[in-house]
């Protein structure tokens, strides 16, 4: 069966610190992988997907990144955070786009 | 831009009691809608995935049901119970296949 893991589960960073969040998911190949934000009260909004080792597309301009350097391994980054940046970071995947999406436990991020 | 509401924000309701949550969309060319369970500080869980040509789709005591050309889904809970408390988000797949969330129903049981 498919897993998906993500680290660190909790992260309190002071503000111009870089950031390094990582997923990554077992028991599939070649799966798109997709970084969420959630704010309270809010939908989820898409911060990055990736269709493919490489392979990123960016939803929202903003001071994070993501890079994908094996199949099944997906990093948001940052070099320097902003309060801004706090909130609660999801990672996920799906077989093909458009199928059902399954998500990591998810990160909170406290920029302080 | 697909925009995706789901009212009420938040419910309390007596164990035993039916629960209906209800999801609307503003662009019906969807490719399918998904309903999710978050429980507090954690990830969400697919609950049931309902493609654009079906009406509707049951799981255990759960049913969502899809009306696209009305932009409305409404998931359905059966007999509910205290563990049943949650956060439900549904989720649009457009055809595009960019995925748009609402902001989710945060249901309380009250035993």
């Amino acid at each position: 069966s498919q897993t998906i893991h993500q680290w660190p589960a909790t992260l309190v960073q002071p503000v111009g610190s870089p950031l390094s969040l990582e997923c990554t998911v077992e028991g599939t190949s070649n799966p798109n992988l997709y970084w969420y934000r959630q704010a309270a009260g809010r939908g989820l909004q898409l911060l990055f997907y990736s269709v493919g080792i490489g392979q990123i597309s960016s939803e929202v301009p903003q001071n994070l990144s993501a890079s994908r350097p094996q199949d099944r391994q997906f990093i948001l980054s940052s070099k320097k955070l902003l309060l801004s940046d706090s909130g609660f970071y999801l990672c996920a995947w799906s077989v093909r786009t458009g199928n059902t999406i399954y998500f990591g436990e998810g990160s909170w991020l406290t920029v302080v | 831009k697909q925009e995706v509401t789901q009212i009420p924000a938040a419910l309390s309701v007596p164990e035993g009691e039916n629960l209906v949550l209800n999801c609307s969309f503003t662009d019906s060319a969807i490719y399918n809608l998904q309903w999710f369970r978050q429980d507090p500080g954690k990830g969400l869980t697919s609950l049931l995935l309902i493609q654009s040509s079906q009406r509707e789709q049951t799981s255990g005591r759960l049913n969502a049901s899809l009306d696209k050309s009305s932009g409305r889904s409404t998931l359905y809970i059966a007999a509910s119970q205290p563990g049943d408390s949650a956060t439900y988000l549904c989720a649009v797949t457009s055809n595009d296949y960019k995925l748009s969330f609402g902001a989710g129903t945060t249901v309380t049981v009250r035993a």
